[in-house]
């Protein structure tokens, strides 16, 4: 079984729908984060977390909220999804010890908007 | 505005030839570099992990240097094969994020039979 799990794997929906990405670890790290990609563009932080009590917003929070459920979960939502949003977005993990640690991905969810 | 670059956006190579990937970013107080490779319609897979005390790390035919009062860290596979077509993604942890990575846009290798 995968580290860093996301469901649904892919997702198409309408404009104006509310969507949920959801996201697992069992790799035990207290730090989540939400990414998005986007051809040509990178990958870019929506939200992350470094521990259950703790979110922050990323470069491109805007549209995006998030829920830190436990250690483990971390959830990814589009309250009124518009086109734009259309991208792959990946979960990933790290380690608490200071920025030492390096970064583990899940597989991504590839959400469409029409 | 911290940035990381890669250049060039896709490169393709017969098979054997040593592949040289660049990353450059713009603050030199960085905790660590990262590179990643990416398989087509896939997550992303962690080749080297280089903390900012450390000049380069090694893993079997990959080796990434750091120099950071450049700003510039190189990625080099030696004898290139098919397999590793993919897009190779750097990401950095500048000091000043804590925690957070600032990706490159990536290079898209083909390795040609």
């Amino acid at each position: 079984d995968a580290d860093v799990t996301q469901t649904p794997r892919n997702r198409i929906t309408k404009t104006g729908k509310r969507i949920m990405l959801e996201c697992s670890q069992t790799k035990g790290h207290d730090r989540m984060y939400w990414y998005r990609q986007d051809p040509g563009l990178g990958l870019r932080l929506i939200y992350y977390s470094f521990d259950v009590k703790d979110i922050n917003k990323g470069e491109i929070s805007d549209g995006y909220s998030v829920s830190r459920q436990a250690q483990a979960k971390f959830s990814l939502s589009l309250e009124s999804a518009i086109p734009n949003q259309t991208a792959l977005y990946f979960c990933a993990t790290s380690a608490l010890a200071g920025a030492g640690g390096g970064l583990f991905f899940g597989e991504g969810s590839r959400l469409t908007v029409l | 505005k911290q940035e990381v670059t890669q250049i060039p956006a896709a490169l393709s190579v017969p098979e054997g030839e040593n592949l040289v990937l660049n990353c450059s970013f713009t603050d030199s107080a960085i905790y660590n570099l990262q590179w990643f490779r990416q398989d087509p319609g896939k997550g992303l897979t962690s080749l080297l992990l280089i903390q900012s005390s450390q000049r380069e790390q090694t893993s079997g035919r990959l080796n990434a240097s750091l120099d950071k009062s450049s700003g510039r860290s190189t990625l080099y596979i030696a004898a290139s094969q098919p397999g590793d077509s993919a897009t190779y993604l750097c990401a950095v942890s500048f000091t000043d994020s804590w925690g957070k990575l600032q990706f490159g846009a990536g290079t898209q290798v083909v390795v040609t039979p």
